[in-house]
């Protein structure tokens, strides 16, 4: 069974702190995504990955394939950053190919 | 472009009701889906389709019930509504089932 693990569950920063969240996961996959989900509810997505590294903005995504590990960072955080973030998995074949699997999600909170 | 968009954002059922939650999309995307949102759990896939005419069960479909018979729209109807249904849900849209996918706002569904 395909397991999306992230930590922390909870993360509460100082503005201006550089942020990690982690996601790990238990199967071979073709890709990565990070979201975010706002306090209001919606949901954007944030990156896209298969390999190595994409930057946008202050924020960074990377992934390991080899150690089936991701990292999101976001440096120089702001109030404006504190949402939840969720790592999600697409498998790397088969007929779940289209089917995400997600994380619980990290909730983060930046205070000013 | 509206993006993605449902309806309606909040519903209130009692048990054995029947409805249809709404989600319609204008960027010609191939890849529709449903999924459910639950405290304390990742996002869980309950159906999704690859283009008009075609639809496939995720992760936990039953209760639920979808067609979809224009590019645009991909309708969730619960057939008898029971309380393990109270739940957010969201429709997703992305050009194919790989890669980035587009969020509509939620349906926060409660059944009493």
């Amino acid at each position: 069974k395909n397991e999306v693990e992230q930590s922390p569950q909870n993360l509460t920063a100082q503005e201006g702190e550089f942020i990690t969240i982690n996601c790990s996961y238990s199967v071979g996959i073709s890709a990565l995504h990070w979201l975010q989900q706002h306090p209001g509810g919606g949901i954007v997505s944030l990156f896209m990955l298969s390999s190595g590294k994409k930057k946008h903005g202050r924020l960074i995504a990377t992934i390991n394939i080899q150690e089936k590990h991701s990292s999101l960072h976001i440096t120089a955080s702001h109030p404006r950053d504190s949402a939840v973030y969720i790592c999600a998995v697409r498998p790397y074949s088969g007929a779940g190919s289209y089917q995400l699997t997600f994380g619980k999600g990290t909730k983060l909170s930046v205070i000013p | 472009n509206a993006g993605v968009t449902q309806t309606p954002k909040f519903q209130v059922l009692k048990t054995g009701q029947s409805m249809t939650l709404q989600c319609a999309q204008d960027m010609n995307h191939e890849y529709m889906s449903w999924y459910r949102q639950d405290p304390g759990m990742g996002l869980r896939l309950i159906h999704y389709s690859v283009g008009a005419g075609i639809t496939d069960q995720g992760e936990v479909p039953n209760g639920y019930n979808v067609s979809r018979s224009t590019t645009e729209d991909f309708p969730l109807r619960l057939l008898s509504a029971a309380p393990s249904q109270t739940s957010v849900y969201f429709c997703a849209s992305s050009y194919s089932g790989r890669n980035e996918q587009y969020f509509g706002p939620g349906t926060r569904l409660t059944v009493t």
